[in-house]
């Protein structure tokens, strides 16, 4: 495809249960980043990568986020021992060069019940 | 106080009008500045780029950086119902930095 893409868009999961976002970038788009929307707010920042180096994770909420991107192309967001207010729109993006290129996939709903 | 600040409205204007969204900043070190437009259950799309101060002009959009002021703002011209979306201020400090949005503005226009 085209685009960024997502799966799954939603993510259903009880508290305390672990989850897994993947994110398909651009092909041969070297960064990497993944943002958490919270309903009625802007994105915020995650994590960054450069093809499969993390070089930004100070985004991560807590311990329990983890992210990877082992062969610099496909990623995926682990969140660990769900929590509510881990319920929100994971966005993923990602850019050839600057920020000017930098664009998103549809998002992963995750409800945490 | 946040870093980027951006009334989230809901804003509703009839077709046609011109409408004027903006955004507040207190890191003087940002440089590169976006419009996202965002539609119900999407991604964010990309609409306006500019860097440092200055206008920027793409069809129905213009873009207005004025960094002495910490303030961007995107002008609508002829809003058409398809408008109709949440619009996000971003910006950054380097070329290959992650972004700091603001919390959006909720736009309508009704026909």
């Amino acid at each position: 495809g085209a685009g960024v893409s997502q799966s799954p868009r939603y993510k259903v999961a009880k508290r305390g249960q672990d989850v897994a976002l993947r994110c398909d970038p651009i092909s041969g788009h070297v960064s990497l980043f993944w943002y958490q929307q919270a309903l009625g707010q802007g994105p915020e920042f995650l994590t960054y990568f450069q093809n499969e180096a993390q070089l930004d994770k100070s985004g991560l909420p807590s311990d329990r986020f983890f992210a990877e991107r082992p062969e610099g192309s496909v990623s995926t967001l682990k969140i660990q021992r769900t929590q509510q207010e881990d319920s929100a729109v994971y966005l993923c993006a990602s850019s050839f060069g600057g920020v000017e290129t930098q664009y998103f996939g549809p998002g992963t709903r995750l409800l945490v019940l | 106080q946040k870093e980027v600040e951006q009334d989230p409205g809901p804003l509703s204007v009839p077709e046609g009008a011109i409408v004027s969204l903006n955004c507040t900043y207190s890191n003087s070190a940002f440089q590169y500045f976006m419009w996202y437009r965002q539609y119900s259950r999407k991604g964010p799309e990309l609409l306006m780029y500019t860097y440092s101060s200055g206008n920027k002009e793409d069809g129905r959009f213009t873009a207005q950086v004025d960094k002495s002021s910490k303030y961007i703002s995107l002008f609508i011209r002829d809003s058409q119902p398809s408008d109709s979306a949440t619009y996000l201020c971003a910006m950054s400090a380097l070329k290959r930095t992650p972004l700091v949005f603001g919390k959006g503005t909720r736009l309508s226009v009704i026909a």
